[in-house]
């Protein structure tokens, strides 16, 4: 089975632009997270997208938002990108209903913002 | 909100149990403890993950104390692969308002 896939793997942006970020999850999986990892944050949940329906969002800016697609793919999408979004951007996906279960993250969209 | 505080980092030597200890103690009701590592320029990868019983699975076992303010990850026979960042994971809330408590995660250095 294959994992969890993101792309870009790498991406450059400059202050203002807004960029998207796609997710691919494990074949199967309708559950679909995002997170951001930096340095000086650590990691901070974004979203969770489950069915095509956002579940649960995190304490980020309306700057942020994301959507999922009927086969459970996902997108997020950052607009007016500022300085401080970069970071590593992880999708996690998870098997079932609940997102108790364990999450399957990949390896992540590396954002830099110049 | 919950807090999750874990020591920076930790050195194990090759072969011994590695012990790595998680604060949570804001938690109060039906809170998970989730335990991860990320090796260096990968996603994170899950370990185990626990309510209020003690946890094993082929990975590691995961202790929680009585109370609950506590837990213990345990990597039984740790080898070089270990070496990684582990994190701690609250999860606070039912299945469509959760919260997540993030620890700021323990570097774990297995040396030969």
């Amino acid at each position: 089975k294959a994992g969890v896939t993101q792309t870009p793997r790498y991406l450059i942006k400059t202050r203002g632009q807004q960029v998207t970020l796609s997710c691919s999850p494990i074949s199967g999986h309708r559950s679909v997270s995002w997170y951001q990892q930096t340095p000086g944050q650590g990691l901070q949940f974004l979203f969770e997208y489950f069915s095509e329906t956002q579940r649960n969002k995190g304490n980020f800016p309306g700057r942020f938002s994301g959507r999922q697609f009927s086969n459970s793919r996902s997108e997020m999408n950052v607009s007016t990108l500022e300085l401080g979004d970069s970071a590593l951007y992880l999708c996690a996906s998870s098997s079932s209903g609940s997102s108790y279960n364990e999450q399957f993250f990949g390896p992540g969209t590396r954002l830099t913002v110049l | 909100d919950a807090k999750t505080t874990q020591p920076t980092s930790m050195d194990c030597a090759e072969g011994r149990a590695a012990n790595l200890p998680c604060n949570h103690s804001t938690i109060s009701g039906n809170e998970y403890v989730y335990w991860y590592r990320q090796i260096h320029s990968q996603g994170p990868q899950y370990i185990i993950h626990g309510l209020k019983n003690n946890e094993t699975n082929e990975m590691a076992s995961l202790i929680i104390t009585e109370d609950r303010k506590s837990s213990t990850l345990i990597l039984p026979h740790a080898t070089l692969r270990d070496t990684a960042v582990y994190y701690c994971i609250v999860r606070v809330g039912d299945l469509n308002d959760y919260k997540l408590s993030f620890g700021a995660g323990t570097t774990v250095t297995v040396r030969a």
